[in-house]
Order: C-alpha cells, then structure tokens, then sequence
C-alpha cells in the first residue's frame, strides 16, 4: 500500500466552480500534511499545510483533514484557469522519521 | 534572497558517464533534500541531509551519493549513469529535518537524460 495516494485526474472544471482534489494516507501516525502546486516544467511550491482535524482556509483554497479517516483533501473556489496545474499531497508519516512522503499528483485543468 | 538554486538546468549524459549536480540554499536551513520525479511517481527522496555534516539514505539511494559540502551547499552524485536515472531532480531545503509544519521549498529542478 503507497503511504500516501491521489486520483491521478485528469480533473476537469468549468472556471468558476470548485475543484476538490482527494489524499488519503495510510500510516495513522502522520502529523501535518501539505499540499503542493506544480506548474508544468516547474518546482513544486507550497500552497499551505494543515495539522488539525477541520478546516483550514486561505484565500481560494480551503484544506480539509480528517484524521480519523485517514483523509485530507484540498478545494479551490472560484477555479480559475490560472489553477491549471498539479497538485501534490504530502504527508509526514511516523514510519519514515517524519520524511515527506508525496503522492503522486492530482492534475487540474480549469477550462475558460 | 535567490532560495534554493539547482545547477545545471539540463543535461544529457551517455551511459556510464558521471556528473555532479549542485544545489544552494541561501535561506540558512538546516536541513537539504534530494528527490527524483518520474512520471506518475511522484517524488521520491533519494538523500538528506539533516545537518551539517549528516547525510542519510532516502527511498531510492542506489546509483547515487551526495556531499553536505556546508550549509549552503548539498550536491548528488551519479558515478556510472544509467538510462533508468533519467528523471527530474529536485532538490530542497527546510529549516528542521521533518516533523510539525516544516515546509520544503524546492529549487527549479534539472532535467537530466542518459542515453
């Protein structure tokens, strides 16, 4: 089982309307979890982190955890085609000495 | 403030070639980071470095070694390249090895292709 897993996507949305993009993680333990944005051909950047069951918002974008479940996901309000990228999950699990480890990426394409 | 800097930024080797690659940070963070992005993989940690003078194998350590060359400095090695090591190569620092919120920023990658 990958430590940390995503829908792949494509993810399809109509400008405007909400993306949500899923993670769930398999080692209980893992305390703080990130999410990422990829730009075709470029670096990862951090879009913001959450370490507390509920809701985390920033701007656009609201990161939801549920530890309970295993589960974190990720939303972008009003999509914009600006949002057209990669999304990352990452988590830092007790099983690797609270290393990173990064799902394989949800991709997002916001059509105009 | 140039964050995390990679060099080169691409590179084509033929089988059995060696090549170093440098990554600096200028945001005095202790700890630095190797990873390897393949297609529908993910990134992979190859090799960290907690601190100065500490470096630790990652998830995919084989065919590669790296230099904690100071602070600043964390540079990977492939001695003998193979096809297989065709990847992006990422490299990133934070300011504490894992756990709380420490958050990795990532330099701008090298695309590298062995034939």
């Amino acid at each position: 089982q990958k430590e940390v897993e995503q829908n792949s996507g494509p993810l399809s949305v109509p400008e405007g309307a909400i993306a949500s993009l899923n993670c769930t993680y398999s080692d209980r333990g893992s305390q703080s979890f990130f999410w990422y944005r990829q730009y075709s051909g470029k670096s990862p950047e951090l879009i913001m982190f959450i370490y507390s069951n509920g809701d985390k918002e920033d701007g656009r974008f609201t990161a939801q955890l549920n530890k309970a479940s295993q589960y974190v996901s990720l939303l972008i309000r009003d999509s914009q085609p600006s949002d057209s990228a990669t999304y990352l999950c990452a988590v830092n699990p007790v099983s690797n000495d609270y290393k990173l480890s990064f799902g394989a990426g949800t991709t997002v394409t916001v059509r105009a | 403030n140039a964050g995390v800097t990679q060099t080169p930024k691409f590179q084509v080797l033929k089988t059995g070639q060696s090549m170093t690659l440098q990554c600096a940070q200028d945001m005095n963070h202790n700890s630095m980071y190797w990873y390897r992005q393949d297609p529908g993989m993910g990134l992979r940690l190859i090799y960290y470095s907690a601190s100065e003078g500490t470096t630790d194998k990652g998830e995919v350590p084989n065919g590669y070694n790296v230099s904690r060359l100071n602070k600043r400095e964390f540079s990977l090695r492939l001695e003998s390249a193979a096809p297989s090591q065709t990847s992006v190569y990422f490299c990133a620092s934070s300011r504490l090895a894992g756990g709380g919120t420490d958050t990795q920023y990532f330099g701008p990658g090298t695309r590298l292709t062995v034939l």
